[in-house]
């Protein structure tokens, strides 16, 4: 079966860095997608990856590693807007998106 | 603003009423979607269509009706919904094919009395 995890809550300082770990588990895969939701908006998109390595993208970077089934979404330089939840869904070997539950981020003064 | 949007924003019913939210996308993409989202799960699709056609409907009750008439708009006929029904429901579009990001409106908040 398909099954994605991510912690259900982290709590992080402003100016710091925090790395959401994502694990998943599937028998076919067409890439991880980060999406970040800020309360009562709309999730809007982060980052792919579909090979290992490191994609950074500013103050964000993604992480991907195919063989231990495991991303992460590294944050620096936190910023109190950096405050929603981050959801990391995969995309299977029929281009369905498999979402985890996301994980919230409060970030403190 | 991502290009898609929702309305209601917010909407109260009654287990015997009838509703519809409306999604429209402005962004000339090709497929559309209808997610619901409940606290701490992961998002459930409802809905897909391409080209105006449905693709996918998984296993969604009948009291949730889709309509999609044109690649621009779609909605979500609600009817005699339960209690349990009452989320936050996602619009998104995405560009057209297999990969590619989707771009969700900012969901329509309903509570079911």
């Amino acid at each position: 079966g398909q099954n994605i995890d991510q912690p259900t809550e982290m709590t992080a300082t402003e100016g710091a860095i925090v790395q959401i770990n994502c694990t998943y588990q599937t028998s076919g895969f067409n890439g991880l997608f980060w999406y970040q939701q800020h309360a009562g908006e709309a999730p809007t998109f982060l980052s792919y990856n579909v090979l290992d390595g490191l994609e950074e993208k500013g103050r964000f970077s993604s992480f991907l590693s195919r063989s231990k089934g495991y991303s992460y979404l590294l944050l620096k330089e936190l910023q109190m807007k950096d405050s929603a939840s981050y959801l990391c869904a995969l995309m299977d070997s029929n281009y369905q998106l498999i979402w985890g539950a996301g994980t919230k981020l409060i970030i403190k003064p | 603003e991502t290009g898609v949007t929702q309305t209601p924003r917010h909407l109260v019913m009654g287990m015997t009423n009838k509703k519809s939210l409306k999604c429209e996308q402005h962004l000339g993409h090709n497929a559309m979607y209808w997610y619901k989202q409940s606290a701490k799960k992961p998002l459930e699709l409802m809905f897909v269509y391409n080209f105006k056609e449905q693709t996918e409907n998984n296993s969604v009750p009948s009291r949730f009706s889709p309509e999609c008439p044109n690649s621009s708009h779609l909605f979500l006929h609600l009817h005699t919904l339960q209690p349990e029904d009452s989320a936050l429901y996602l619009c998104a579009s995405k560009r057209g094919g297999d990969t590619g990001e989707l771009f969700f409106g900012e969901g329509s908040r309903l509570t079911v009395l």
